[in-house]
């Protein structure tokens, strides 16, 4: 079992759409989680850090349920240019006692006019 | 602020030879990443630095890899020899330290052919 499992889509909607994301994670001390997005042929970039209590920014909203261990993205009013890959990240500790940032494969994110 | 450099952006090789990356962090971040990413995959954690010092380095293919960060600001990454495998999207990240954001630069494209 991959420690961070996301469907990897593509969710073709169109615009205008709520799209929601869930991203798991099979270590239950994971200390911290992110968001990056990232375009094609472009490095990743965050879009925003997840907090326990959840946070949003604009059209995106971000939550942690710590019991089930999974965190979730949600876009609302989907606009053409959200369409990029979405890595759910994981900060847990890894074999070697330290800690790292575990990605995600992605979830692809298609919005259409 | 500048954020975090990498060069070469490109860079094809004929298998068996070595090839080196480079990178410089944001300043002031002590942490530095190497990861590996390939198509349609989240990028892997190579190996992570704290300074000088590489705390975790259980990914790195250590026959082939080696990496250094000498003073504890930039960084190489270097393939001795090169295959096929090997062709991928080599991504550097940094941050603050370990529990914050890490940032990415624009990644090396190695082509091995």
């Amino acid at each position: 079992r991959k420690e961070v499992e996301q469907d990897p889509g593509p969710f073709n909607v169109p615009e205008g759409a709520t799209v929601a994301f869930n991203c798991t994670y099979s270590n239950s001390a994971s200390q911290s989680f992110f968001w990056y997005r990232q375009d094609c042929r472009k490095e990743p970039k965050l879009l925003m850090s997840v907090y326990s209590s959840g946070n949003e920014d604009g059209r995106f909203t971000a939550q942690l349920n710590r019991a089930s261990q999974y965190i979730s993205l949600l876009i609302r009013d989907s606009k053409l240019s959200d369409s990029a890959t979405y890595l759910c990240v994981v900060n847990a500790r890894g074999f070697s006692g330290t800690y790292k940032y575990i990605f995600g494969t992605g979830t692809r994110l298609k919005v259409l006019a | 602020e500048a954020g975090v450099v990498q060069s070469p952006r490109y860079k094809i090789i004929e298998k068996k030879q070595p090839v080196a990356f480079w990178c410089n962090p944001i300043s002031g971040h002590n942490t530095l990443y190497w990861y590996l990413q390939n198509l349609g995959q989240g990028p892997e954690l190579l190996i992570r630095y704290e300074n000088e010092e590489a705390v975790d380095d259980s990914q790195l293919p250590k026959d082939r890899f080696s990496a250094e960060r000498l003073k504890g600001v930039d960084s190489t990454l270097k393939i001795q020899p090169a295959e096929l495998g090997d062709s991928a999207v080599y991504l550097c990240a940094s941050s603050g330290n370990t529990n914050t954001e890490a940032f990415f630069g624009q990644g090396t494209r190695l082509t091995v052919v």
